[in-house]
């Protein structure tokens, strides 16, 4: 049974890095075809990528955030990390680590954490 | 402002049809085959119901559909139940130099 969970901080100051840890069981980031991302949701909005690594160590980020994020996995403890800096209230948001398998769903997400609320405010 | 573009909402009675839109560009609704559809009930995560344009994992009903016409893409939500009261997003592979891309969501409500 895959689960994902997401822990950090649940609140942070403006201009501070956040790290976010996704720890993860019942798969393995070693697999071919396999990828471990972030997605965020600020309360009452839409969703949004942030950033994905694969099986390969390829990742992925998005473009208009790429500068202030580094997504890195540690296959052996089966864990990946998101770091952001440069943190503004508008990074209010939940915070969902997710699994997608491209063999089996190709580039959709068939498991999602439960996510973390991280709350960025002075 | 969310990269792909989606009716903020939508309804239908029991029973009946509704469909839902998902505009995008060349770049990635229209570029790829990867279109995907999410249901996320009020304080829960969302859930995969069509992956690829118009696969349905295992366990989703086949009441949920996808299609996809040049830039857009759709999702049609037939017989529709009460259960189905729900936000729908949209998501699509962009490019190699993007993680991805998701709709600003649709409110779906079942009169």
């Amino acid at each position: 049974q895959i689960t994902l969970k997401e822990s950090g901080p649940t609140l942070v100051k403006p201009t501070q890095t956040l790290t976010l840890t996704c720890s993860f069981s019942g798969f393995s980031l070693s697999t071919s075809g396999v990828a471990v991302g972030w997605i965020r949701q600020p309360p009452g909005k839409a969703l949004e990528w942030l950033a994905v690594i694969y099986w390969n160590d390829d990742q992925r980020y998005s473009p208009s955030l790429k500068s202030r994020l580094t997504i890195t996995k540690d296959t052996s403890k089966t864990q990946v990390v998101l770091t952001m800096t440069n943190l503004d209230p508008a990074d209010t948001a939940t915070y969902y680590c997710v699994h997608k398998d491209l063999v089996k769903y190709s580039y959709g997400i068939d498991y999602w954490g439960q996510g973390t609320l991280v709350t960025v405010s002075s | 402002q969310s990269a792909l573009t989606q009716p903020p909402s939508a309804s239908g009675s029991p029973g009946q049809s509704v469909t839902i839109s998902c505009t995008g560009t060349s770049s990635d609704v229209g570029g790829y085959v990867y279109v995907s559809w999410y249901q996320q009930h009020p304080g829960k995560a969302p859930k995969l119901i069509i992956y690829e344009v118009s696969k349905r994992p295992s366990g989703v009903p086949d009441r949920f559909s996808g299609s996809k016409s040049g830039n857009t893409a759709s999702l049609t939500v037939s017989g529709l139940q009460a259960d189905d009261e729900a936000n729908y997003f949209c998501s699509s592979y962009a490019g190699s130099n993007n993680a991805g891309v998701f709709g600003g969501g649709t409110k779906l409500t079942v009169l």
